[in-house]
């Protein structure tokens, strides 16, 4: 069983409205990600931290999604407004990162989200 | 453009028989790693095995092997005596660290079904 904790599994949103998810990273792992996976199954890179500081993120997180992982609470990403194009599995992993290793990611179950 | 590029998007076995799922990549890095991981029904992501670019032996890990052919950049995932558990979707990743801070560019996956 995943050890990075994923709420909620499923997500209904109506357009416009907020959608926020939370992920636990597995325990010690200072390093978290962000996926979305579409129906297609292509894969896209939103957000990473490693602690409470932001790594790097795409262009689109920089608009209408907002993510944080604060200490001692879960990391969390929120659509500040969402469109049908949102609507995926978004995924949270998390890992080791040392710089150059074998590290890693351990992934959660993701949260389907589903803009109607 | 497509970092990563998994041409079968399905495969079919019979239990007991080798599988052998394939994958390619471009990258321009020296370094990198090529991560095999495969997506349960529930949505998580288990790794199943990588290969690290300098190293020219075939990894292994119990039933997974790789075929990595680098002066091709591809890299294929090998099976052995498939089960009806490890139907499922199998997705090859390419990881460039550190100039990336450890990010995944994921293929598109192939569904692989495992007939009893």
């Amino acid at each position: 069983n995943s050890k990075v904790i994923q709420t909620p599994r499923y997500l209904v949103k109506g357009q416009g409205q907020k959608a926020k998810m939370r992920c636990i990273p597995e325990k010690g792992h200072p390093v978290v990600f962000w996926y979305q996976q579409n129906k297609n199954n292509e894969f896209k890179f939103l957000i990473n931290f490693q602690n409470q500081e932001v790594l790097q993120q795409i262009d689109m997180t920089e608009k209408r999604f907002s993510a944080e992982c604060p200490s001692n609470s879960p990391c969390s990403l929120e659509i500040q407004s969402s469109e049908a194009g949102d609507s995926a599995l978004y995924l949270c992993a998390s890992s080791l990162w040392t710089g150059v290793s074998n590290e890693r990611l351990f992934f959660g179950h993701g949260t389907k989200l589903s803009v109607l | 453009a497509q970092r990563v590029t998994q041409v079968q998007p399905t495969g079919s076995s019979q239990w007991g028989e080798e599988v052998t799922l394939d994958c390619s990549y471009e990258t321009s890095e020296y370094f990198y790693r090529i991560f095999w991981y495969r997506q349960l029904f529930s949505g998580e992501m288990v790794f199943l095995i990588y290969q690290p670019s300098f190293d020219t032996q075939n990894q292994r890990s119990g039933r997974y092997s790789v075929v990595f052919q680098k002066s091709f950049k591809s890299i294929s995932l090998v099976i052995s005596a498939s089960q009806p558990e490890d139907s499922g979707t199998y997705f090859c990743a390419l990881s460039e660290p550190p100039s990336n801070y450890n990010v995944l560019y994921f293929g598109s996956g192939t569904k692989l079904t495992v007939e009893p």
